[in-house]
This record gives structure tokens, C-alpha cells and sequence, in this order.
């Protein structure tokens, strides 16, 4: 059975800092990975979909990559605003395809300002 | 198509009470999924869809409840006889098969906030 971890599960920092999201996931044989963003009470806003055969995805100042082999992804936020104030959750889904996405956590991030 | 939408965004029910929830996909997915995610944790899969055909069911979703989407279009989830441990946020997503190399992500609708007294 897949599990995905994200550490840490909460951070604080000041504006202007780079920061670094941490996933793991127990069942390397995934199709893609995929990180999505939720403000709070809200639905989720997809980020970055990384495919199982990639080693990253860019969006702006976002960088995902993705280490099939050792079960971990990163979330890299360059040059962080408060904007970016969410829960930031990773989800994998397995190679079979018809499996659904499998959440973690998520790691509760905030920018100060 | 703007997205994937639900109906209600937030709902106040007795416990006792029957509740239903409406998702309606982006036009041209034929998957759909639903999703119960409760405060501090991820998402849980519920079940899902592929055109009319419901495919998958979780573990979590007890006898209470039951998922259709008539016609592969709009789906509705209904929980009967509801608890207070019902009380969650009720996502729906929807993505396209056969999978596309250039990605098959989820959208997700804006959930359904459930409340249960």
C-alpha cells in the first residue's frame, strides 16, 4: 500500500527566503507525482504534475523534482511571498494507472512578512 | 468549461439527516473522483468513476453512502443518516483516460464543506 510523508509539516519564514518542500512516498513504481496547493477552507490548485520519467517540472518559482529510485520529491519555492502562505500537499499515483492519487499531509507553510 | 464545480460550498445538517453533494466535472474528463479530507490531514479517496461505471470504493465509504454519476456526466454523493464524524471537506476531481503522455493530472473542484450538529 502506497504512503506518502511530507516533512516538515509546518514552516515558518521570512519573505524572501528559498524553501524547500520535502515528500516521500514507500512505492517507487509510480506513474506521476503531482503537487498541488490549498488555501485554507479551500479546494486544491494543482502546481506541478512531474511524470514518472522526468527528474523535474518549472512553473515560475517553483521547481519540483522528483527521485523515483530513492521514493522522494521536492517542492523548491525561490524567493518566497507572503502570497504563498498554504498548505502545500504531495500526491503520487501508481504505475497500474488506475489507482487514485495518494495524499500526504502536507506541510503547512507560512511567510512572514 | 471553467473547472471542475460543487454544489453546495457549504452545508449545515442534523445529525439524523440526509445530505447530498453535486460535482460537476470538466466537460471532456470521463474520470471522476471523490475525496473526504478532514482538518490537518490529506485528502482520502472515497471512490471514483470512469464514464457511468463506478469503479473503485474505499474502505471508508461505509453503507451510509453512495456515489452516482448517471449518464458519465455530473455526479452526486450522498451520505444518509449523517454522524458527526461526517463533518469534513468533500473534494471531487475529475482527469482524463486513456492517460496522455504530456500528463493526467487531477482538478479539483473547490469541495464541499460539510458540518454536522
Amino acid at each position: 500500500k502506497q504512503e506518502v510523508t511530507q516533512i516538515p509539516a509546518a514552516l515558518s519564514v521570512p519573505e524572501g527566503e528559498n524553501l524547500v518542500l520535502n515528500c516521500s512516498f514507500t512505492d517507487s513504481a509510480i506513474y506521476n507525482l503531482q503537487w498541488f496547493r490549498q488555501d485554507p477552507g479551500k479546494g486544491l490548485t494543482s502546481l506541478l504534475l512531474i511524470q514518472s520519467s522526468q527528474r523535474e517540472q518549472t512553473s515560475g518559482r517553483l521547481n519540483a523534482s522528483l527521485d523515483k529510485s530513492s521514493g522522494r520529491s521536492t517542492l523548491y519555492i525561490a524567493a518566497s511571498q507572503p502570497g504563498d502562505s498554504a498548505t502545500y500537499l504531495c500526491a503520487v499515483r501508481s504505475y497500474s494507472g488506475n489507482t487514485p492519487l495518494v495524499f500526504g499531509k502536507g506541510t503547512r507553510l507560512s511567510v512572514i512578512a | 468549461d471553467t473547472g471542475v464545480s460543487q454544489d453546495p460550498r457549504h452545508k449545515i445538517t442534523k445529525r439524523g439527516q440526509n445530505v447530498t453533494f453535486r460535482c460537476d466535472p470538466i466537460s471532456e474528463h470521463n474520470r471522476l473522483y471523490w475525496y473526504r479530507q478532514t482538518l490537518g490531514q490529506g485528502p482520502e479517496f472515497l471512490t471514483y468513476f470512469q464514464n457511468e461505471a463506478q469503479l473503485e470504493k474505499s474502505r471508508l465509504l461505509s453503507d451510509r453512502f453512495s456515489a452516482e454519476r448517471p449518464k458519465g456526466s455530473f455526479s452526486t454523493l450522498e451520505i444518509q443518516r449523517t454522524e458527526q464524524g461526517d463533518s469534513a471537506m468533500y473534494l471531487c476531481a475529475s482527469s482524463v483516460v486513456p492517460l496522455v503522455p504530456r500528463g493526467d493530472g487531477y482538478t479539483f473542484g473547490s469541495g464541499t464543506r460539510l458540518t454536522v450538529v
